[in-house]
């Protein structure tokens, strides 16, 4: 499985946009990338989820360049009810998703 | 609500007892994973389902735990002769079979505290 790197803590404001990048050097050709959503004391909520180049949904973008070793998770104007911890997982359909720490987002006023 | 339902969702429990935890995933889903989750952790998988069979167990899942899904349906996790280690987010899981980039949809967890 490839391994993921994300920054453990990130700080924002309100309406600001936010961009979460995720390492994944070891990604395999037919690994999707895929990310969650943790608010305290519930479980993980799917995201977004891609392939290659961009996805976007109601919630989020997710920007993957051509060698697929990163992705960008971005939140448009964001607000304090997005303060969460994100977590990135590589995984081709795999049962044992491997969730790394994440990245705890903290949303100021 | 993701349409996983966990219960109960808080569980307390003094150490060398047993407690079971229950799973209902969505009705169409036919995957069902379980993990745990301490603070600050991201989740750790445990084991998982496909129908009413035990496909994978990590080595996380000693012999005092056990998993089932008698009818293909709902879960359970018991948990044999608890310890303080065992005090974490008991998460719930599932997904269908053909989506083959896995998106699983979660429960919000059973907390068990044990003393």
């Amino acid at each position: 499985l490839a391994k993921t790197t994300q920054p453990i803590s990130m700080d924002s404001y309100e309406g600001q946009e936010v961009n979460i990048t995720c390492s994944h050097n070891n990604i395999a050709t037919n690994d999707y990338i895929t990310w969650y959503q943790q608010f305290p004391s519930q479980g993980p909520r799917f995201i977004i989820q891609g392939y290659k180049t961009k996805v976007t949904n109601e919630v989020a973008s997710l920007f993957i360049p051509a060698d697929r070793k990163s992705s960008t998770l971005s939140l448009p104007r964001v607000s304090l009810s997005d303060t969460a911890v994100y977590y990135c997982l590589v995984a081709l359909g795999l049962h044992d998703m491997r969730f790394g720490a994440g990245t705890r987002l903290t949303v100021k006023p | 609500d993701t349409g996983v339902s966990q219960d109960p969702r808080h569980k307390i429990t003094k150490r060398g007892q047993n407690v079971t935890f229950r799973c209902d995933p969505i009705s169409e889903h036919n995957r069902l994973y379980w993990y745990r989750q301490t603070l600050g952790q991201g989740p750790e998988f445990l084991t998982y389902f496909q129908n009413e069979a035990q496909l994978e167990k990590s080595r996380l899942l000693s012999d005092r735990f056990s998993a089932e899904r008698p009818k293909g349906s709902f879960s359970t996790l018991e948990i044999q002769r608890t310890e303080q280690g065992d005090s974490a987010m008991y998460l719930c899981a599932s997904s269908l079979v053909g989506d083959n980039q896995n998106i699983q949809y979660f429960g919000a967890g059973t907390r068990l505290s044990v003393l």
